[in-house]
């Protein structure tokens, strides 16, 4: 079955940068495009970016343009987000996922000073 | 695309019937998902295109709708139904959700 493990959150200061992962198994990664989808403390989710399976075309909400980078390696079947140039308002769930129904239990990211 | 989901709160009993709005700004077609969703969880999908319950989801969840007018009919609610509920469009690669329906007990 489909399982999507994210990592890498934690606490950071404004102004800072975190890498997330996110390891994928019970599919062909290679196949398949992928997303990121945030969710701020009782706010309901947003989506944040998506990838293609070449990992060419790559597209992210306004307010991470210029600071978030999608990436993905099909030899590892894993999916990243580079977070640079973190503000508070990027604090929050992140959750990898797969087509409609498929979500990671999502890594927590809190700015703050 | 905006995605406007009512109501903001559900008070409602065991039993009940409940129904939940989600509203698109434009023509989506039947590209909508509901999600159920619980403290502490990442969203669960009950519903996918509008209509077609998921695997394993119990059969008083249905939605229906197209276009720009979908709902959520959760009959005889239960205890476990208690929840925040949200709506989400996916016409493309960029996706829009809906502010979220929180069901209480009454």
């Amino acid at each position: 079955q489909v399982q999507l493990v994210e990592s890498g959150g934690g606490v950071v200061q404004p102004g800072g940068s975190l890498r997330l992962s996110c390891a994928a198994s019970g599919f062909i990664f290679s196949n398949y495009g992928m997303h990121w989808v945030r969710q701020a403390p009782g706010k309901g989710p947003e989506w944040v970016t998506f990838i293609r399976v070449d990992g060419r075309n790559k597209y992210y909400v306004d307010s991470v343009k210029g600071r978030f980078t999608i990436s993905r390696d099909n030899s590892r079947n894993t999916v990243y987000l580079q977070m640079n140039s973190l503000r508070i308002e990027d604090s929050g769930v992140y959750y990898c996922v797969l087509g409609v129904d498929n979500w990671g239990q999502g890594t927590l990211v809190t700015v703050s000073s | 695309i905006q995605m406007t989901q009512s109501p903001s709160t559900l008070s409602a009993s065991v039993g009940d019937t409940v129904t939940i709005t989600c509203r698109a700004s434009q023509s989506i077609s039947t590209w909508l998902a509901w999600y159920q969703q619980k403290p502490g969880q990442a969203p669960k999908g009950l519903i996918y295109k509008a209509s077609n319950l998921e695997s394993g989801v119990p059969s008083r969840f249905s939605g229906s709708g197209s276009g720009t007018e979908f709902t959520l009919t959760i009959s005889s609610l239960q205890p476990d139904d208690f929840a925040t509920y949200y709506c989400q469009e996916y016409l493309s690669y960029s996706w829009t959700f809906g502010q979220g329906t929180k069901v209480e007990i009454k």
